[in-house]
């Protein structure tokens, strides 16, 4: 099974601060990766397909880059709303692995 | 608007067996690979099982094979995940997750518990 080395496990950051997340694969996935966002209590929800194509309806503060076997989530001037757990996927192969997750929390 | 609801959930002793249904309306469910996702109390994401539009392509972690079985009634537009044999380390969040391009949209989950 393909892994996924997701870091940090945690972060604490600002409103308004930049924020970026990455994720190894342990071998080449093309760009056969999904980022996610969860909160407490609720399902997760996609955020960025395909490495870098933004989901309908998903802030512009978003992005996703790389391909291969890295990649990488950025946060653009952090929001409120954005303090969550967020989650990238592999849907190359199965089984479909997930990262460890990352929790953003306000410094 | 799309909706997965999943039902069945529940409080089972080890050994035991469950069965999860999803309904899914707002879209043509016939069209789509779904799959079984998971969530342990305060633990990261899981993937469990997936099945193809047409039941063809069926896949499963190993963690589950042999003692899932994965299986959808495009008719009734539900989707069904028969566990048996049930362990405490499948205590978890059992999610409903439509395929496209990743995973684009979850039901709100159903909890099992797995406990003596």
């Amino acid at each position: 099974a393909i892994q996924m080395t997701q870091s940090p496990s945690s972060l604490s950051a600002s409103v308004g601060d930049r924020v970026t997340i990455t994720c190894r694969a342990s071998q080449g996935i093309r760009n056969d990766l999904g980022w996610y966002q969860q909160k407490p209590g609720t399902a997760p929800k996609l955020l960025i397909y395909t490495a870098s194509i933004l989901q309908s309806g998903v802030p512009s503060r978003f992005s996703g880059s790389g391909s291969g076997t890295d990649f990488t989530l950025t946060i653009n001037n952090l929001q409120p709303e954005d303090f969550a757990t967020y989650y990238c996927l592999q849907d190359s192969n199965y089984p479909w692995t997930f990262g460890q997750g990352t929790k953003v929390e306000i410094k | 608007e799309v909706q997965l609801v999943e039902s069945g959930g529940g409080l089972v002793k080890p050994g035991g067996s469950l069965r999860l249904s999803c309904a899914a309306s707002g879209f043509n469910f016939h069209t789509y690979t779904f799959n079984w996702v998971r969530q342990a109390p305060e633990k990261g994401l899981e993937w469990v099982t997936s099945i193809s539009s047409s039941s063809r392509y069926i896949h499963y972690a190993d963690s589950v094979k042999g003692r899932f079985t994965i299986s959808r009634d495009n008719a009734k537009n539900s989707l069904y995940l028969q566990m048996n044999s049930l362990r405490a380390e499948d205590t978890a969040l059992y999610y409903c997750v439509r395929e496209t391009s990743g995973a684009d949209y979850w039901g709100q989950g159903t909890l099992v518990t797995v406990s003596s």
